[in-house]
């Protein structure tokens, strides 16, 4: 069974750009979740998505989108980059929504650098 | 909001040493509670959970109880080895979401 896998594993982007981060579920999952990870904090609740469909969003701009694939593979899009963005991106994917029920698996993150 | 916090680190302790990391939570309703742990170079595993009060979650040696009247769920080792070298998460999922909450993270050492 191949776990969550996430691509680029590093990118560094300068101020005002766009980035995708991108990530492929667990096999047999249909929820990915994304978070952002800054350097000796805890991981932050960014958005999640349920069978291509947004379910639940954290305290982030909306220049912080994402997409889900039919083959529930999800992208995360960050428009006009600043400095605080710099921050490993992890995705967690899991077989639902139901909470504690449906653990949620993790990647080992894209390391993003903003200059 | 719904908020965690845990113990500061780093914390360094000795081979065979007893553990204990501590965990208090804010939240609305009946969250469930985890413990994270992220080793060197690898990404977050989810290594115990608890779902409702009282109730006692366990791995690898490690447990925390889910304390609903002290809001606490504290990570706890009887006997530490250097392998147990990570940093910890303390988290919680709000009982109407499934998003997850995450503490700063607690780093630990062992030193052999």
């Amino acid at each position: 069974e191949t776990g969550v896998t996430q691509s680029p594993t590093h990118l560094i982007k300068t101020r005002g750009q766009q980035v995708t981060l991108r990530c492929s579920s667990q096999s047999g999952h249909n929820t990915v979740s994304w978070y952002q990870q800054a350097l000796g904090q805890g991981p932050q609740f960014i958005f999640q998505y349920y069978r291509e469909e947004e379910n639940g969003r954290g305290n982030f701009p909306p220049r912080f989108s994402g997409l889900q694939f039919p083959n529930y593979s999800s992208e995360l899009n960050v428009n006009a980059l600043e400095l605080d963005d710099s921050a490993l991106y992890l995705c967690a994917s899991s077989r639902g929504i139901a909470g504690a029920q449906d653990e949620q698996f993790f990647g080992p993150g894209t390391r993003l650098t903003v200059l | 909001g719904d908020s965690v916090t845990q113990m500061e680190g780093p914390v360094t302790l000795s081979e065979e040493a007893f553990l204990t990391i501590n965990c208090t939570y804010t939240a609305t309703g009946y969250p469930s509670l985890f413990w994270y742990v992220q080793y060197p170079g690898e990404g977050l595993q989810l290594l115990l959970k608890a779902t409702k009060a009282d109730d006692k979650g366990s791995n690898k040696g490690f447990e925390a109880t889910y304390r609903k009247e002290t809001t606490s769920f504290h990570l706890e080792k009887g006997s530490v080895q250097v392998s147990d070298s990570a940093v910890y998460f303390c988290a919680l999922s709000p009982s109407s979401a499934s998003k997850i909450i995450f503490g700063s993270g607690t780093r630990l050492s062992i030193r052999p």
